[in-house]
C-alpha cells in the first residue's frame, strides 16, 4: 500500500516559475527522499532529508520536512522546460535498509 | 561506474506464460530491491535482499511471484503463469550495506497480452 500521498497530482506551470509539490504520510520515519522520474521508466534519486532535519537545500531544490504534520515539501526554483516529469516522495523505516514507501506522485509539466 | 541495469527493457508474453527478469545492482551494493510500478501509481515494494537472503519478501503478491540473488550480486525476478494483471513496470534499486539512497535502473516494462 502506498504510504503517501503528493500533491498536486499535476502541476502546470512557465517556465521561470517555482513548483511546489507537497507530500504527506502517515507513520513515523527516518527519512524522506524525493525521486523524480521521466517518461515512467527508472527513477533519480534528488535529496534525502533527515527526521530531525527541518529543510535542506541541493541547487534549485528545497526541502522542508514537518514530522508533527508528517508532510514534506519539495519547491524547485527557476523551472526550466527540462523539470519536467513526475516526483514522488518516500519514506524508509527506522533501521538501516527498509524498502522505500512511495506515494502516487505528482506530475509536472513546465511550458517553455 | 556501471549503474543498476535491468534487461529485457520490454517484455511481451502471453497469459499463463512464465518469465525472468533481470538486475544487475551497482558492484558492491549488498541490498537490492524489486518494486513494481502500474500506470499512474508509484512504485510498490516487492521483495528485498541482503546479500544472498531475501530479507523481506512481504510485497510479493502471490505465491506465482519469486526471487533469487544466488551469489549476492545479480537477481532474478520470476513470474510464473502470467496474468493480464502482472502488467507493469519492474524496477529494481540497489543500496550500501548503510546506504538510504538507493540507485534505481531503468526498469523493465512487462506487458501479459
Amino acid at each position: 500500500s502506498q504510504q503517501g500521498e503528493e500533491d498536486p497530482q499535476a502541476l502546470s506551470i512557465q517556465e521561470g516559475e517555482n513548483a511546489t509539490m507537497n507530500c504527506s504520510y502517515k507513520t513515523s520515519i527516518n527519512n524522506l527522499q524525493w525521486y523524480r522520474q521521466n517518461s515512467g521508466r527508472g527513477l533519480v534519486h534528488l535529496i534525502l532529508i533527515r527526521s530531525n532535519e527541518r529543510e535542506k537545500h541541493s541547487g534549485r531544490l528545497r526541502v522542508t520536512l514537518d514530522t508533527s504534520k508528517k508532510s514534506s515539501s519539495l519547491l524547485i526554483t527557476a523551472s526550466r522546460a527540462a523539470d519536467t516529469a513526475s516526483y514522488f516522495c518516500a519514506t524508509d523505516g527506522d533501521s538501516g535498509n527498509t524498502p522505500l514507501v512511495f506515494g502516487k506522485g505528482t506530475r509536472l509539466s513546465v511550458i517553455a | 561506474g556501471a549503474g543498476v541495469s535491468q534487461t529485457p527493457s520490454n517484455k511481451v508474453t502471453e497469459k499463463g506464460k512464465y518469465v525472468e527478469l533481470r538486475c544487475d545492482p551497482i558492484s558492491g551494493h549488498t541490498a537490492l530491491y524489486w518494486y513494481r510500478q502500474s500506470l499512474g501509481q508509484g512504485p510498490e515494494f516487492l521483495i528485498y535482499f541482503q546479500g544472498t537472503g531475501a530479507a523481506d519478501d512481504s510485497g510479493l503478491p502471490n505465491d506465482r511471484f519469486f526471487a533469487v540473488r544466488p551469489e549476492g550480486s545479480v537477481s532474478t525476478l520470476k513470474i510464473q503463469r502470467t496474468e493480464r494483471g502482472d502488467s507493469a513496470v519492474y524496477l529494481c534499486a540497489s543500496s550500501q550495506w548503510d546506504g538510504r539512497e538507493q540507485f534505481f535502473g531503468p526498469g523493465t516494462r512487462l506487458t501479459v497480452l
